[in-house]
């Protein structure tokens, strides 16, 4: 079956030690991406990926990194989490080709609190 | 910056009416208009819209572009107690060397009481 996996879907941690929190997609796509949603704020993008070794800023990247080693995973790190990165976050796929008009498939997201 | 705006934010609706969502954007180098489903999870397809005035349609949920006024609608028909959720527009624009940004507005939430 085609999709996103997130992993976890809730993390509870304290301020300042490092997480990861995994994305891997199964459809060959180059584009990945990962957003953050808020209330009020809707969804954000972080950071996304066009294709292996190539990542850019999305709108709000301070505070995260990302990594693109492999096609399928786009893994983002917490360095040092913070209580103002508690969101539900969700990483995306899709075709980058400009020939392709193909919408991003989300994962489930991960519902991080940070303490 | 690139900018999309929904309304209303939140909408409250019986069983069984029409309902419109408005989507206007303020984008640079303007790729497509995407409308999402929002429930407890994550996002789900609905449409994309690259043309204007082409009408897309998939059972009681319909959707059209304006390029030239900058804005999108989406109308749901004989609403159900199933699209209640938070409906989400995102623009597309080309950001240069083969790349490109999505760009998502608020999110409109309804709720459809039976």
């Amino acid at each position: 079956e085609a999709q996103v996996t997130q992993n976890p879907r809730y993390l509870i941690t304290v301020t300042g030690k490092k997480l990861t929190v995994t994305c891997s997609q199964n459809m060959n796509h180059e584009y990945m991406s990962w957003y953050r949603q808020d209330p009020g704020l809707g969804l954000r993008q972080i950071y996304y990926s066009m294709n292996v070794e190539v990542t850019d800023k999305g709108d709000v990247p301070e505070g995260y990194k990302v990594s693109r080693k492999e096609k399928r995973n786009f893994p983002l790190i917490l360095e040092s989490p913070s209580p103002n990165q508690t969101s539900l976050y969700f990483c995306a796929s899709s075709w980058s080709e400009r020939r392709f008009l193909e919408p991003l498939h989300f994962g489930n997201g991960t519902r991080l609190t940070v303490t | 910056e690139d900018k999309v705006v929904q309304s209303p934010l939140s909408l409250v609706v019986h069983e069984g009416d029409t309902v419109t969502l408005n989507c206007s954007y303020e984008v640079t180098n303007f790729r497509s208009l995407l409308w999402y489903k929002q429930e407890k999870k994550a996002p789900t397809f609905l449409f994309m819209l690259t043309s204007s005035g082409i009408e897309k349609k998939s059972g009681r949920l319909s959707s059209i572009l304006d390029k030239k006024e900058l804005f999108s609608i989406l109308n749901i028909t004989a609403t159900q107690t199933g699209d209640s959720a938070v409906y989400l527009c995102a623009v597309e624009a080309n950001s240069g060397a083969g790349s490109y940004q999505l760009t998502f507005g608020k999110g409109t939430k309804l709720s459809v009481i039976p």
